[in-house]
């Protein structure tokens, strides 16, 4: 089965600090990884994602995500955080091996971002 | 951009009628998926398609169904309002290694 963790509700940086949201994952097969972030009232956008290669990846808006294959991990990252960056963020897992049905993505509960500044 | 379409973006009905929210798109994906959105519960899938006519239940099925007749249009109906369906509900389609392209959301309100 899969599943993802997003340990914490809620992360507070002040403007210009490094950020880190953390997501864990479980998955069967391959994972595929992405990161979406909500701003109020609006719909979920990408903002990165995992399938192979490097496990550094970089995303919109000079975020980016490691991949730790022995930690189960995707944390989401970036060196310095602005105010604008204050929004919802949310980690989503698929199993990217073949035959996995639907490529349905399994999504963590959300990590609350505040950029204070 | 999927060209997603949720509508309506806002509804307010009473407890007990039965209420239709719509998903359309336009650009022929064939796997769509319908979410509602709760505080301390991230997204819970409610039913999803993969094809007209071919629709299946997620976690938090009960007391909603859905209908594909056509490719771009996905309907989520709530067969019953109830207080606890009181939620923002979100369509998506799957767009392969891409992951999903999510609607802008429509905030049902149920008194």
């Amino acid at each position: 089965a899969q599943s993802v963790a997003q340990p914490e509700d809620q992360v507070n940086v002040a403007e210009g600090n490094p950020l880190t949201v953390k997501c864990t994952y479980s998955v069967s097969g391959n994972p595929y990884l992405f990161w979406y972030v909500q701003y109020p009232n609006r719909g979920l956008q990408f903002l990165l994602k995992y399938i192979t290669g490097d496990n550094l990846v970089k995303g919109s808006y000079g975020f980016e995500a490691e991949f730790n294959k022995s930690q189960t991990s995707f944390h989401l990252k970036k060196p310095s955080a602005l105010v604008s960056d204050s929004a919802l963020y949310f980690c989503a897992v698929r199993d990217g091996s073949r035959g996995s049905t639907l490529g349905r993505l399994y999504f963590g509960r959300g990590t609350q971002l505040t950029v204070w500044p | 951009d999927a060209g997603i379409t949720q509508s309506p973006r806002h509804k307010v009905t009473e407890t007990g009628t039965p209420v239709t929210l719509r998903c359309h798109q336009t650009e022929n994906h064939r796997y769509m998926y319908w979410y509602r959105q709760d505080p301390g519960h991230g997204l819970r899938l409610i039913h999803y398609s993969y094809g007209v006519k071919d629709t299946d239940k997620g976690e938090v099925s009960d007391g909603y169904s859905v209908s594909r007749s056509k490719t771009e249009d996905f309907l989520l109906t709530l067969e019953s309002a109830t207080s606890s369906q009181t939620s923002v509900y979100f369509c998506a389609v799957g767009q392969g290694n891409y992951g999903y392209t999510f609607g802008s959301g429509t905030r049902l309100t149920v008194v």
